[in-house]
């Protein structure tokens, strides 16, 4: 059945580490986002992709890095320039209309 | 600047009677506006969306109201249940903004029995 997937569940990284966070989706959607959600607020746009081989910033994207080689996959690395990692990320995908973004469960990452 | 605001951080309601979730925004060029729930350590799910062009969506027992005037929509969802308790965010797009989503913070619901 079709769907975004994202692993880990949970992930856990010493302060200063570069951590990359998977999301996958086999519904052929061209657009591809990743949000980052701290207590108390919305979900704020890192990256996004409209199409392979191609990203642009959100609002928050430095400290964070993306690639897109693939449709299905769109990867999230967390550097360690990003001076407050420890958030929940979501990563979400949209289709031909780009008007409705469908989210994966997210991965909680924890920087100790 | 936060272009879409949600004041509520919370609302209880008891089960069977109706929800009331208030959202405004500032952007007059939004053309397409969401609502997503979600649970705790899980994505948001979307709920239900409307056009610009609309001022009324219904899905089951789900309504969005869109007042453009007023920038300020709201959800109404009749009757709620105890599944219902849950964080549920409004989101605002727009064709000329390459359809990134701007977010409220969220309403979390709790529906008492």
């Amino acid at each position: 059945d079709g769907g975004i997937t994202q692993s880990p569940k949970y992930l856990f990284r010493k302060e200063g580490q570069n951590v990359t966070l998977s999301c996958e989706q086999n519904l052929n959607h061209d657009a591809m986002y990743w949000y980052r959600q701290d207590p108390g607020q919305g979900l704020r746009l890192i990256y996004y992709s409209q199409i392979v081989n191609d990203f642009q910033k959100g609002d928050i994207a430095e400290g964070y890095s993306v690639s897109r080689e693939k449709k299905e996959s769109f990867p999230l690395t967390v550097t360690s320039a990003q001076k407050n990692p420890t958030a929940f990320y979501l990563c979400a995908s949209a289709g031909l209309g780009r008007d409705t973004q469908y989210f994966g469960p997210g991965t909680r990452l924890t920087v100790l | 600047d936060q272009q879409v605001k949600q004041n509520s951080p919370s609302l209880s309601v008891q089960e069977g009677r109706i929800s009331i979730l208030n959202c405004d925004y500032t952007n007059s060029m939004f053309d397409y506006f969401l609502w997503y729930k979600k649970y705790p350590a899980e994505g948001p799910t979307f709920l239900i969306s409307i056009s610009s062009i609309k001022d009324k969506n219904e899905d089951g027992r789900f309504t969005v109201f869109l007042n453009k005037s007023a920038k300020h929509l709201s959800l109404h969802i009749v009757p709620s249940q105890p599944g219902d308790s849950a964080v549920y965010f409004c989101a605002a797009t727009m064709i000329y903004n390459d359809y990134k989503l701007s977010f409220g913070a969220g309403t979390t619901v709790t529906v008492r029995a």
